[in-house]
């Protein structure tokens, strides 16, 4: 079945990076691309970024320039999330989501998150 | 970024009760709307996209309305596993995506 599985729990220090892995199964991976979404503890849902798994375009949130970085690797279709210069409120769980774009026309308005991980934990203290 | 608001934050229901969701967006989105379903400890799970178009596999009871800023959620005669926290989340301003801030529907 398609499915989204997500490396384990992440235990990091203030100012360390953390690297999340989301290996996809069950689909053509490069036919779509992967959204990345966080929630804080007893919080909502923060949409981190986009990126393509055909040609490794991203778009990432304005909240994580210059800290964050996707990437895929379609050889064993996994894509990777790393975060830098991590802080205390980075503390959250951690979803890649696939995107499923539902009249087939690859427009990003036209899109839905069908397809979620099961998450990592990510806790950053020191 | 366009700001989702969804209303009531948190709703207090019982089994079989009709219960609706609002979601209010900043700015006009068309149908540029989704709804998500989220149960303790589970990711996200979608239930409507387009704003009124239902997911594969998701029970008829769950419908979507609405267009430009106003947008609903309704779910007919409400069943023990619908307990759980539902977000609305736009794509008109693809990026960024947001969600609404979250209604957690709770038993009676």
């Amino acid at each position: 079945q398609v499915q989204l599985v997500q490396s384990g729990v992440e235990v990091k220090k203030p100012g360390a990076s953390v690297k999340v892995s989301c290996k996809a199964s069950g689909y053509t991976f490069r036919t779509s691309g992967l959204s990345w979404v966080r929630q804080a503890p007893g919080q909502g849902l923060e949409w981190m970024g986009w990126i393509s798994a055909y040609n490794g375009n991203t778009n990432y949130a304005q909240n994580f320039q210059g800290r964050v970085t996707m990437t895929t690797d379609t050889s064993t279709s996994t894509a990777y999330l790393e975060l830098r210069r991590l802080r205390s409120d980075d503390t959250a769980m951690y979803y890649c989501a696939r995107t499923y774009y539902y009249d087939s026309s690859g427009y990003a308005r036209r899109s839905a998150l069908d397809i979620w991980g099961q998450g990592t934990m990510v806790t950053v203290s020191s | 970024d366009i700001q989702m608001t969804q209303s009531p934050s948190s709703l207090s229901a019982s089994v079989g009760d009709r219960v609706t969701i609002t979601c209010r967006a900043g700015q006009s989105i068309s149908s540029y709307l989704n709804w998500y379903q989220q149960k303790p400890g589970k990711a996200p799970k979608l239930l409507i996209y387009a704003a009124s178009s239902l997911q594969s596999g998701v029970p008829s009871r769950f419908s979507g309305s609405g267009s430009g800023t106003d947008f609903t959620l309704t779910i007919d005669s409400l069943q023990p596993e619908d307990f759980a926290t539902y977000y609305c989340q736009q794509t008109y301003s693809n990026p960024p995506i947001t969600f609404g801030q979250g209604t957690r529907l709770e038993s009676k």
